[in-house]
């Protein structure tokens, strides 16, 4: 069955270092999402991608963070200068198409910033 | 405000008791209702949708959940609950038309006695 992949499954990091979290979509998917759980909190909608641009983001996705599709199966997730209340885990999402609801979601990415 | 609630942050219940988890959503109209699962260390995996139809759906490891507009709800059940559905449950909803962005609760965590 199809997945979603993510890379690395734990990165740890110092304060204002730049991070890159890796996904790769399902390959036929169009849709693309990043989601954050800080520990103990809901999961939070951060960014979607359609269509090689941003189509939403939320209030979370400041300047700092960006989202890239570099080549026809990875999306990353860039933090630019990451700070303590970034940790926390990062899920990848995709969606089929704009028909489809359902989310396939990566096994996500625990981030440390230390 | 758009909002997903789960009223309980941890249940504990004895193996082959009866579950039933809350969920209940404050929007305009009825959204696309979702169930999630995470167990330690993985993500995030879809256990059962409503989008309308029928209001008692059934999904996968044996759970079902009904729909009740009139108490905008949308309650996760399982009548024999097994060791191995120990996890995080979380309830979500897309707003219909609104991006399919998913907007999660704070999820609910089972504990399995045995």
């Amino acid at each position: 069955e199809p997945e979603v992949t993510q890379t690395p499954s734990h990165q740890v990091t110092q304060m204002g270092q730049e991070v890159i979290l890796r996904c790769v979509p399902i390959s036929n998917h169009l849709y693309f999402y990043w989601y954050r759980q800080i520990l103990g909190q809901k999961v939070e909608f951060l960014v979607s991608f359609y269509n090689n641009e941003i189509s939403e983001k939320s209030e979370i996705f400041d300047d700092q963070f960006s989202v890239e599709r570099p080549d026809g199966s990875n999306f990353t997730l860039k933090i630019r200068s990451t700070k303590l209340e970034d940790s926390a885990m990062y899920f990848c999402a995709s969606i089929r198409d704009r028909g489809s609801t359902e989310a396939f979601f990566g096994q996500g990415t625990r981030l440390t910033v230390v | 405000a758009q909002s997903v609630t789960q009223p309980d942050i941890h249940i504990t219940v004895s193996e082959g008791a009866s579950l039933e988890l809350r969920c209940n959503y404050s929007y305009g109209a009825t959204p696309y209702l979702f169930w999630y699962v995470q167990s330690p260390g993985q993500g995030l995996q879809l256990l059962l949708k409503y989008f309308s139809g029928d209001t008692l759906v059934q999904g996968i490891k044996g759970f079902e959940a009904e729909f009740k507009r009139s108490q905008s709800s949308f309650n996760l059940r399982k009548p024999s609950v097994h060791w191995s559905d120990a996890a995080e449950y979380f309830c979500a909803a897309i707003l219909t038309g609104g991006g399919n962005k998913l907007t999660f609760g704070t999820g609910t965590q089972l504990k399995v006695e045995l």
